[in-house]
């Protein structure tokens, strides 16, 4: 089955410091995504993308956050100054159709620990 | 914006045992999503139910949505220790473009 990926697998960063996670989304999805989930807690949406633009994004997702799609492949979601709450892992996702209609392919995860 | 409450938070059972949790919505849905989460894994895409009333069957695994499109549930009958993990009901976003899970219910089998 195709799968989505993700790397890194972990990644640790000073506070303050940038990072950027990097997904591949499956080939011929549409819409792409980025969630978080804190240890033991709920999968929570940060913001979904469509056609080069951000089509949806949550609370979260503040002027610290952004995503792009650098070529036909990728899928980055960048933190510009970490901060200690945002430890936690991150999932990319991707679908064919938009994601309130159809199912998301989930990749393994980039676990980020700001120290 | 679009929220599911999900019960129980936590079961813990004996290999054998059945399980079942369970999703509502405040409002009507146009469908609903289950994933299992294993443990250190990544949500996985069980199923979608669409219709009112709808039914289906996964081998040991029954999911139901409600006539009113408002609760579904997933029954697991006579659990192994493969399936442990943590489950999620989602749901689509107010305008389409997200799913939003609900908290999940971790279950845990002793054998």
């Amino acid at each position: 089955e195709p799968e989505v990926t993700q790397t890194p697998s972990h990644q640790v960063t000073q506070m303050g410091q940038e990072v950027i996670l990097r997904c591949v989304p499956i080939s011929n999805h549409l819409y792409f995504y980025w969630y978080r989930q804190i240890l033991g807690q709920k999968v929570e949406f940060l913001v979904s993308f469509y056609n080069n633009e951000i089509s949806e994004k949550s609370e979260i997702f503040d002027d610290q956050f952004s995503v792009e799609r650098p070529d036909g492949s990728n899928f980055t979601l960048k933190i510009r100054s970490t901060k200690l709450e945002d430890s936690a892992m991150y999932f990319c996702a991707s679908s064919l159709l938009t994601g309130g209609d159809e199912k998301l392919f989930f990749g393994s995860g980039t676990q980020l620990s700001v120290l | 914006g679009q929220q599911v409450m999900q019960i129980p938070q936590y079961q813990h059972v004996q290999e054998g045992e059945d399980f079942t949790t369970y999703c509502n919505s405040s409002t009507t849905l146009s469908n609903i999503q289950w994933y299992k989460q294993r443990p250190g894994g990544h949500p996985v895409f069980l199923i979608q139910l669409v219709k009112s009333g709808e039914v289906k069957k996964q081998k040991r695994l029954t999911f139901q949505f409600g006539e009113a499109k408002k609760n579904s549930s997933l029954h697991i009958t006579a659990t192994q220790t493969t399936d442990v993990g943590t489950y999620f009901c989602a749901v689509g976003g107010e305008y389409g473009n997200k799913l939003v899970f609900g908290a999940g219910t971790i279950l845990r089998v002793k054998s």
